[in-house]
């Protein structure tokens, strides 16, 4: 039990579906992240929250789409996307929005697009 | 941002002890080091972070010169559950766009 708990494990989804990721940790943790870890490729920051705002955003797509609704909970909906986008998604969490502390990931969401 | 190099992989057997150089060159005065480890289909899990000279708790030792340019992570009696992916991080931590996961080093234990 890693702190931070991450639904589905597993998705599939067609292109013109709707689905969103789900994370919640249990840590009491300040700050939430999300990452992009395609095959064969470094982990990519995706957004940042703090204290349930949205400090950074690395030039995502539109197609994803984030919430934070308090600082237990973080959300990525996901809309039209492509088979590009087929990838493990984590989320993070640390005691502040920096990541100086480490970060506590979870085990991630296995998306694949068709 | 401070690059960082490891080596791609490395393999070693059960019982040793498995060294994990990473060259950061162009460290800053402000930059901490930290290493994490990677499961397959998990996210990574931190293991260690430095400053410089020595850090040590019960998962792994962390050995940084005086010079900083590199830092060696260094694991003892390594079991076949080590086998991971292993990532060198370096930055200041005024901002997580600043922290960069690399490409890692594949350890591959052998009985």
């Amino acid at each position: 039990e890693t702190g931070v708990t991450q639904t589905p494990r597993h998705l599939v989804m067609g292109m013109t579906n709707k689905k969103s990721l789900k994370c919640e940790q249990h840590l009491g943790h300040n700050a939430m992240y999300w990452y992009k870890q395609s095959a064969k490729k470094p982990l990519e920051l995706m957004f940042v929250y703090s204290l349930e705002e949205r400090v950074e955003n690395n030039s995502v797509p539109s197609r994803f789409s984030p919430e934070c609704p308090n600082s237990s909970h973080l959300f990525l909906h996901l809309h039209t996307l492509q088979p590009e986008d087929s990838a493990l998604y984590l989320c993070a969490s640390s005691q502040e929005r920096t990541g100086r502390y480490g970060y506590t990931f979870g085990s991630g969401t296995r998306l694949t697009v068709v | 941002l401070a690059k960082t190099t490891q080596p791609i992989s490395m393999d070693s057997y059960e019982g040793q002890e498995v060294n994990i150089t990473c060259s950061h060159n162009n460290i800053a005065t402000n930059d901490y080091i930290t290493w994490y480890q990677q499961f397959p289909s998990q996210g990574p899990r931190f293991i260690i972070q430095g400053y410089k000279t020595k850090v040590t708790n019960e998962v792994a030792s962390l050995f940084i010169p005086a010079d900083r340019k590199s830092s060696t992570l260094s694991l003892p009696r390594v079991s076949l559950s080590d086998t991971a992916v292993y990532y060198c991080l370096v930055g200041e931590y005024s901002s997580a766009s600043k922290i960069i996961f690399g490409s890692g080093t594949r350890l591959s234990i052998r009985p």
